[in-house]
């Protein structure tokens, strides 16, 4: 009964190649996001969708697409993977904008 | 130089000893987030204040609005304490966004 989940939990894959991480929320929240935490464990927003539109793209190249088929799902797919998409992943969501974060426990992305 | 700042960077504890960690931030904010990571990864939200005071535990939350601080406290700090503690600003700017600071590294030892 996780609240926020995210999968795969770890994603290894060569440069240039294509991947999805995806993401549910059974807590019947209106916001979505995902966030980018770097090797020295800074945090910083991606996107974020609220009722399925997008409210934030934080100048992320136009490699990354993020993707809300409902409220519950925010998918991220990411194009010709770089060495330096490495790095850890984190859905969250919130009642509507402003409200406090529930986080997914991260996807741990390494491009080789 | 970062909207957001916590002091210290790192921290070690005894057992039983109190505990602060410090943010600052240069924006005018709607909020201010209290996150732990552990070092399994995972993200847990802790406080979300706008002013005063919160308590939730051994774990209390304060903000001055008029300085720009926030500083988190945990009293008779324990091992399993022992995490990353993250401040983030949502800015009157843009009340979607969070500014994250880079994060307090806290080891508690028994």
């Amino acid at each position: 009964d996780t609240a926020v989940s995210q999968t795969p939990k770890y994603l290894v894959t060569q440069m240039g190649n294509d991947k999805s991480i995806k993401c549910e929320q059974n807590l019947g929240h209106d916001t979505m996001y995902w966030y980018k935490q770097d090797s020295k464990k800074f945090l910083k927003i991606m996107f974020s969708y609220n009722n399925k539109e997008l409210i934030i793209n934080e100048t992320v190249p136009n490699r990354f697409s993020p993707k809300s088929p409902d409220k519950a799902h925010l998918n991220l797919h990411i194009n010709s993977l770089e060495l330096g998409d490495s790095a850890v992943y984190f859905c969250a969501s919130s009642q509507s904008p402003g409200l406090d974060l529930h986080f997914g426990n991260g996807t741990r992305l390494t491009v080789t | 130089k970062n909207e957001v700042e916590q002091s210290p960077q790192n921290l070690t504890a005894q057992e039983g000893e109190f505990i602060t960690i410090n943010c600052s931030y240069s924006v005018g904010i709607s909020a201010l987030h209290w996150l732990q990571q552990h070092p399994g990864g995972g993200i847990v939200s802790l406080f979300m204040l706008s002013s005063g005071k919160k308590k939730h535990g051994r774990l209390i939350a304060t903000i001055n609005i008029q300085e720009k601080h926030s500083s988190l406290h945990i009293t008779a700090s324990h091992p399993r304490d022992s995490a990353v503690y993250i401040c983030a600003a949502r800015p009157t700017y843009n009340t979607d966004k969070l500014i994250f600071g880079t994060g307090t590294r806290l080891q508690v030892f028994p």
